[in-house]
């Protein structure tokens, strides 16, 4: 069964202090790994799509890499403004391209 | 460029009574659509995806139904609302390989 899981559940930092989140998935076959900002009371927001393992995507600040086992976003330099919960998903290459499987997500605050 | 809207934005109605969110499309034409459920501290859920105008997949068994009247229009329905209908309801489209969300629906069951 296709599964994701991301760690840690929180994370609180200080302004400029660097750090990852971990996302752990299990599918039979990678189709595309997610990533997605989302502020409270709003939908997600797309960020990266990753296909394959050692692909690495920038956006300002965030980096997401990927490997076989899970993807990994970077953020360098936080600022309050990145404070969001971040949510992985996968597609699973055996499923249609309508099924999408969502982590729980990283809570994050940046603390000026 | 492509918009997704959501309404209401914020929703409070009681057990048993009935329920119906809307989502629309814009800038596209025969998008592939989706209903999603949030729970707090769970991942999305997806309850329901459209490929064309009348053609419906349900994912979850639940007192949730969905209809597709136009090629840009989505709806998530329900006779009697439970307790347990409560969450924060989201639509999405995919253009391609990534979907993308509308701004939610919050439903509070009470």
């Amino acid at each position: 069964e296709d599964q994701v899981t991301q760690s840690p559940e929180a994370l609180r930092l200080q302004e400029g202090e660097s750090s990852s989140l971990n996302c752990s998935y299990t599918v039979s076959g990678l189709r595309g790994l997610f990533w997605y900002r989302q502020d409270p009371g709003k939908g997600p927001e797309f960020l990266f799509t990753l296909y394959s393992a050692g692909e690495e995507k920038e956006k300002e600040r965030l980096k997401a890499t990927l490997t076989k086992k899970e993807s990994f976003l970077h953020i360098t330099a936080p600022k309050p403004e990145d404070s969001a919960t971040y949510l992985c998903a996968v597609q699973d290459m055996k499923t249609s391209y309508d099924k999408v499987i969502f982590g729980p997500g990283t809570s994050l605050s940046v603390i000026p | 460029s492509q918009t997704i809207h959501q309404w209401p934005a914020t929703l409070v109605q009681p057990v048993g009574s009935p329920l119906s969110l809307e989502c629309t499309v814009e800038g596209t034409s025969n998008p592939n659509l989706y209903w999603y459920r949030q729970a707090a501290g769970r991942g999305l859920q997806l309850l329901f995806y459209s490929v064309g105008i009348g053609q419906i997949s349900s994912e979850v068994p639940q007192n949730l139904s969905a209809s597709r009247p136009q090629d840009r229009q989505f709806i998530l329905s329900s006779k009697k609302l439970l307790l347990s209908d409560s969450g924060f309801y989201l639509c999405a489209w995919r253009p391609g390989v990534e979907q993308y969300f509308g701004p939610g629906t919050r439903l509070t069951v009470t």
